[in-house]
Parts: structure tokens; C-alpha cells; sequence
């Protein structure tokens, strides 16, 4: 069965510092997304990305975050400057349609900011 | 935003037993429920869903049931097993289609 790739799968990094996650999609997926889920809390929305761009992003992607499509496989999210609060579980999804079909969720990247 | 609750938070059920968590949401554009377990450090897994088109949906020992018009749709787990420990969320897609989750209910299930 096809799956959504994550690296690294934890992620250690002081406070400031710029974080890159990575996520493979599905190669027949058209639709990327990351959520946030702080440990204990609900699954977030950050953003969504479609035909090279942002199609839709949440108040919790400020300017802190970007997000890249730099090749036909690799969908990457970027945090400038992490803050002792972006500690939690990134999880990349892709689908192939917009609607909920095939959403399928990456294993996550566990983000520690210390 | 869209604004989905679930109840209860926490469920404890002796094993055979049945659960049933509950989500009610406010936006009713939202067409596609859909249920997620997630184990401890583990990604969310999807386990049912459910277009706004079908009343009930169910798979072996999970179910779901969906009314628009109350604008709430339920999970419903029979014959409870330890493996059903768990997480559970609720979702739904917002106009943009992007997954909107609950926040949540803690499974226990007691051998």
C-alpha cells in the first residue's frame, strides 16, 4: 500500500534555529498538507498546498513558516527561528482530490525545541 | 471556523463491551466525516468514514452514523477489545476542504 514518507522521524533543535521537515507524498497525489498536533492535543491544520501553491493556510502558519515543493517528490516545511512552543508531532497528508479521497497520513516528525 | 466537539473525552468499557463517542459540528457544508484511531506516538489511521449522502456506514465490529440535520455524527465500536485502546478522533472537511478534528476520546477498554 502506498504511504506518505516522513524524515526525519525525530528532530532535536535549539530554540532559534531553523528547522527543514520532509515529507514524500503519494506519487499520484495531486494534494499536500501538514498538521501540527502538540503532545496530548488535537490534530491542527497548517496548510495546503496544490499546483505549486498555498491553496489554504490557518492562523498558526505565520510568517514563521513556509512550506516548498522543491522537486516532483519531496514536500518540505520550514520553521524560521523555532520557538520552545512549535514542540509537537508534524504530520504531512496527501490526497488525490481535494475531498477527502485517499487522505492518507505520514508516521510524523516528532519536533523537540529546547 | 468550522467548530467540531466530541464527547466524552475519556471512555472506560469492560472488554465485550460496546462505545460510542460523539461529535457534533456547526458548519453544515461539511460532506465527509471521517474517523481516526491513533496509538500512542503513531500517526492518525483512518477506520470509517462517511459522505454526507449515507445515514450509516459499518464495518465489522465499527459503525458509524451521521445525521445532517442535528449536525451529528457518531462512532460506534461492539464487542470492545484491548487492541481498541486508543485515541479517537472525529473530522470533517471545511469549505476548503482541509480536515477540521475534534478533540479527541480517550479509549480504555478493562480486560
Amino acid at each position: 500500500e502506498p504511504e506518505v514518507t516522513q524524515t526525519p522521524s525525530h528532530q532535536v533543535t535549539q530554540m532559534g534555529q531553523e528547522v527543514i521537515l520532509r515529507c514524500v507524498p503519494i506519487s499520484n497525489h495531486l494534494y499536500f498538507y501538514w498538521y501540527r498536533q502538540i503532545l496530548g492535543q488535537k490534530v491542527e491544520f497548517l496548510v495546503s498546498f496544490y499546483n505549486n501553491e498555498i491553496s489554504e493556510k490557518s492562523e498558526i502558519f505565520d510568517d514563521q513558516f513556509s512550506v516548498e515543493r522543491p522537486d516532483g517528490s519531496n514536500f518540505t516545511l520550514k520553521i524560521r527561528s523555532t520557538k520552545l512552543e512549535d514542540s509537537a508531532m508534524y504530520f504531512c497528508a496527501s490526497s488525490e482530490a481535494g475531498r477527502g479521497n485517499g487522505y492518507t497520513f505520514g508516521s510524523g516528525t516528532r519536533l523537540t525545541v529546547v | 471556523g468550522e467548530n467540531v466537539e466530541q464527547h466524552p473525552s475519556t471512555l472506560s468499557v469492560q472488554e465485550g463491551d460496546s462505545a460510542v463517542i460523539k461529535c457534533t459540528y456547526s458548519d453544515s457544508a461539511s460532506n465527509y466525516f471521517p474517523w481516526y484511531k491513533q496509538e500512542l506516538g503513531k500517526r492518525p489511521q483512518l477506520i470509517i468514514d462517511i459522505r454526507s449522502n449515507v445515514g450509516e456506514k459499518k464495518d465489522q465490529r465499527i459503525a458509524v452514523t451521521l445525521n445532517k440535520t442535528a449536525k451529528h455524527f457518531s462512532l460506534h465500536i461492539t464487542e470492545t477489545q484491548p487492541e481498541d485502546s486508543a485515541v479517537y478522533f472525529c473530522a470533517l472537511t471545511d469549505p476548503g476542504q482541509n480536515f477540521v478534528f475534534g478533540p479527541g476520546t480517550r479509549l480504555s477498554v478493562l480486560p
